[in-house]
């Protein structure tokens, strides 16, 4: 098993661009997360997915984040346009259902100029 | 206040020495975690607990579900152990991180 897999791993872009990170999650979980990491705040729940369908969706900051999960093996994190405070590590992680551990991808560094 | 406070923020020891970073919450939760994240690397969670205690290697962790507290330990601590600890608790399906533990474990 390949684990969860993010792309791209970094990612350098300037204020205004639109930024896509993906993420393909372990076959047969059923949950996906997206995470943001900063030094100030730690690590925050943007948004997650059962079986391909937005459940909570709190953490999104602003109407500038949208989050996609169009089948179970593929999601998609949009910013658009990007600011250069949403400079942060993007973690995504799949779960099989809340009785089992959480699988993390190794993460895509943002860095917005 | 925060719903998940770890302590100590950072700790030091010596390579051999018994290293316990512990967790409290404040929340009704169905599981708590401990990840484990080196610098500038990805997070492995290193166990998912909802009662007693588990082992794995040189890890062990613990949970008390009436007094909501956890506790990780390291036995023969190593410089490889040198991470940031961090303790996640489970709520409706969504986890809820303390700020972490950031050990260093010099030789």
């Amino acid at each position: 098993d390949a684990g969860v897999i993010q792309s791209p791993r970094h990612e350098v872009t300037e204020m205004g661009q639109e930024v896509t990170l993906r993420c393909k999650p372990i076959s047969g979980h059923n949950s996906l997360f997206w995470y943001r990491q900063t030094m100030m705040r730690g690590l925050e729940l943007l948004i997650y997915f059962n079986n391909n369908v937005p459940i909570d969706d709190s953490g999104m900051p602003e109407d500038r984040f949208s989050a996609k999960m169009p089948n179970a093996s593929f999601s998609t994190l949009k910013i658009q346009p990007s600011e250069p405070r949403d400079s942060a590590v993007y973690f995504c992680a799949s779960s099989k259902d809340r009785n089992y551990g959480y699988t993390f991808g190794s993460g895509t560094r943002l860095t917005v100029v | 206040k925060n719903e998940v406070e770890q302590s100590p923020q950072n700790l030091t020891a010596q390579e051999g020495e018994f290293i316990t970073i512990n967790c409290s919450y404040s929340v009704g939760i169905s599981a708590l975690h401990w990840l484990q994240q080196h610098p500038g690397g990805g997070i492995v969670s290193l166990f998912m607990l909802s009662s007693g205690k588990k082992k794995h290697g040189r890890l062990i962790a613990t949970i008390n579900i009436q007094e909501k507290h956890s506790s990780l330990h390291i036995t023969a601590s190593h410089p490889r152990d040198s991470a940031v600890y961090i303790c996640a608790v489970n709520r409706t399906n969504k986890l809820i991180f303390g700020t972490g533990t950031l050990l260093a474990v010099q030789p």
